[in-house]
C-alpha cells in the first residue's frame, strides 16, 4: 500500500496570506489527523477528522481549519499567515483513529512565512 | 498540566554502543503511551506502544519500560548503528474522548558517530 502522501512539500508564503495543505491518507484509513511542528514547541495536535466529520480539535486559533473529503482525503487551511506559523505541518492517518490503533504519518509539508 | 518531558534533548554517542533516552508524563488519565523516531525530514515512525498494564515492549534493538506508578517510561537502544541517529518521540495518549488527546514530548535528538 502506499504510505500517506503530503502536497506541497515546500511551501514560501508572505504574512497576511492564506495557504492550503493536503494530505491523501493510506487506502482505507478513514482517520486522518493534522499536527504543527516546531523546534520550540515539538508536535502539537490541530486536530482529527473521521467520516468527514471533525473528532477532536486541539488548542489552535479558528485561523487554522480542516476537512475531509468523502475519499477520506483531508486540507488543512490557514488564513491570515502569521510568523508563527513557520512549521512542519504533519499529516498522520490510521484506520478508526482510535487510541490504540497506530498513526502513519506523511513527510510533511515544510511551511515558511516571511 | 498534562506534560510529557523528555531528556536529554541531545545525545551523541559512538556507533556500537548502547544509550537511555528518558520520559517523565504528567498526563491524567492515561491511556497509552508509544515512543516514536523521526529521520531528519520525514514524518514519525511508530517504534512501541505500551498500555498501563505493560511494562516492556521491544522491537528489534529498541526497547521501550514503562513504570506507571512512577509515571516514566524509557527507550533503550543497543548496539547503536550510524542509522539509529535520528530524533525520538515520546507520546502519551488520554483517552479516546478526551480533547487535545496526544501531548507529545519535544523529543530527544541523537547523533551517532562513525
Amino acid at each position: 500500500k502506499a504510505g500517506v502522501t503530503q502536497t506541497p512539500r515546500y511551501l514560501i508564503k508572505t504574512r497576511g496570506q492564506q495557504v492550503t495543505l493536503s494530505c491523501s491518507p493510506i487506502s482505507g484509513h478513514r482517520s486522518v489527523s493534522w499536527y504543527q511542528q516546531t523546534p520550540g514547541q515539538g508536535l502539537q495536535f490541530l486536530f482529527e477528522y473521521f467520516s468527514e466529520t471533525q473528532r477532536n480539535k486541539g488548542n489552535f486559533p479558528g485561523r487554522f481549519s480542516g476537512r475531509q473529503f468523502s475519499n477520506s482525503r483531508s486540507e488543512m487551511n490557514v488564513s491570515t499567515l502569521e510568523l508563527g506559523d513557520s512549521a512542519l505541518y504533519l499529516c498522520a492517518s490510521s484506520p478508526q483513529g482510535r487510541e490504540g490503533n497506530e498513526q502513519f504519518f506523511g513527510p510533511g509539508t515544510r511551511l515558511t512565512v516571511l | 498540566k498534562n506534560q510529557v518531558e523528555q531528556s536529554p534533548q541531545s545525545l551523541i554517542i559512538l556507533e556500537g554502543k548502547n544509550c537511555t533516552l528518558q520520559c517523565n508524563y504528567t498526563v491524567s488519565p492515561f491511556s497509552n503511551l508509544r515512543w516514536y523516531k523521526q529521520d531528519t525530514g520525514r514524518g514519525p515512525v511508530s517504534l512501541t506502544i505500551m498500555t498501563f498494564s505493560e511494562n516492556t515492549k521491544s522491537n528489534g534493538r529498541y526497547t521501550a519500560t514503562l513504570d506507571a506508578d512512577t509515571k516514566q517510561s524509557s527507550l533503550h537502544i543497543t548496539a547503536s548503528q550510524l542509522s539509529d541517529s535520528a530524533s525520538y518521540i515520546c507520546v502519551v495518549n488520554r483517552p479516546y474522548s478526551s480533547a487535545s488527546k496526544i501531548i507529545f514530548g519535544s523529543g530527544t535528538r541523537l547523533s551517532i558517530r562513525p
